[in-house]
């Protein structure tokens, strides 16, 4: 079964605003990573945060994690057209060298 | 600059032949990783390899096979195309994992596999 779970599946929002996604996973975590996938693409790595913090910021995307509901979230702020793609959370499972995909996020932003 | 390719980009096969993917790598990273991603389901590892040699299993490895003669490749195999072998396939790779875990990983551009 997937280790992480995206809500919601998809989102559209206007340009200019705020998207925020969610990510909920089952068992502990070395650290969690949010990947975009633009589409017909390979994904791309955007941030990584360890089990031992609770926020992190890159530019205009900010990620915090809460261990002890074991969820993510991912923030981008003053959305643009660009932003249009799926973005995937990813855990590390204690122990384990691989990566947990969940099933992703749809974003879709409008001019 | 350091990349990850994989070859064909669009393969249409049939039924019950052999395919094989190609995935190469100028990273030097010593983890490579092939998942498949489908509608509903994410992405899915079917192989990963951690080293020369070294070959594991993923979540969904049945009907396929990898291996790991040198550092740059990690091609996977369908070994009786099916059906249900239908899907877009990436290949990733990571640099050796630090004791806090693993490293993000580097995807290919993905290759999209029809069996007819």
């Amino acid at each position: 079964s997937q280790q992480g779970e995206e809500d919601p599946q998809a989102l559209s929002i206007q340009e200019g605003e705020n998207a925020t996604m969610n990510c909920s996973y089952k068992t502990s975590i070395n650290n969690l990573q949010w990947y975009r996938q633009n589409s017909g693409r390979g994904l791309v790595h955007l941030i990584l945060i360890r089990s031992n913090e609770r926020e992190k910021h890159s530019g205009r995307l900010r990620v915090t994690l809460d261990t002890s509901k074991k969820s993510s979230s991912l923030l981008i702020t003053a959305s643009r057209a660009a932003d249009t793609a799926s973005y995937f959370c990813a855990t590390t499972i204690q122990g384990a060298q691989k990566l947990v995909f969940g099933q992703g996020t749809r974003l879709t932003i409008n001019p | 600059d350091a990349e990850i390719t994989q070859s064909p980009r669009h393969k249409i096969t049939e039924t019950g032949r052999q395919v094989t993917l190609a995935c190469h790598q100028t990273w030097n990273h010593n983890n490579m990783f092939w998942y498949r991603q489908d509608l509903g389901h994410g992405l899915r590892l079917i192989h990963y390899s951690y080293g020369v040699q070294d070959t594991n299993k993923g979540e969904v490895s049945d009907g396929y096979s990898v291996s790991r003669s040198n550092t740059e490749d990690l091609p996977l195999t369908l070994e009786s195309a099916a059906s249900s072998q239908t899907s877009v396939y990436f290949c990733a790779s990571s640099d050796r994992a630090g004791t806090s875990g693993i490293h993000e990983q580097f995807f290919g551009p993905g290759t999209r596999l029809t069996v007819l």
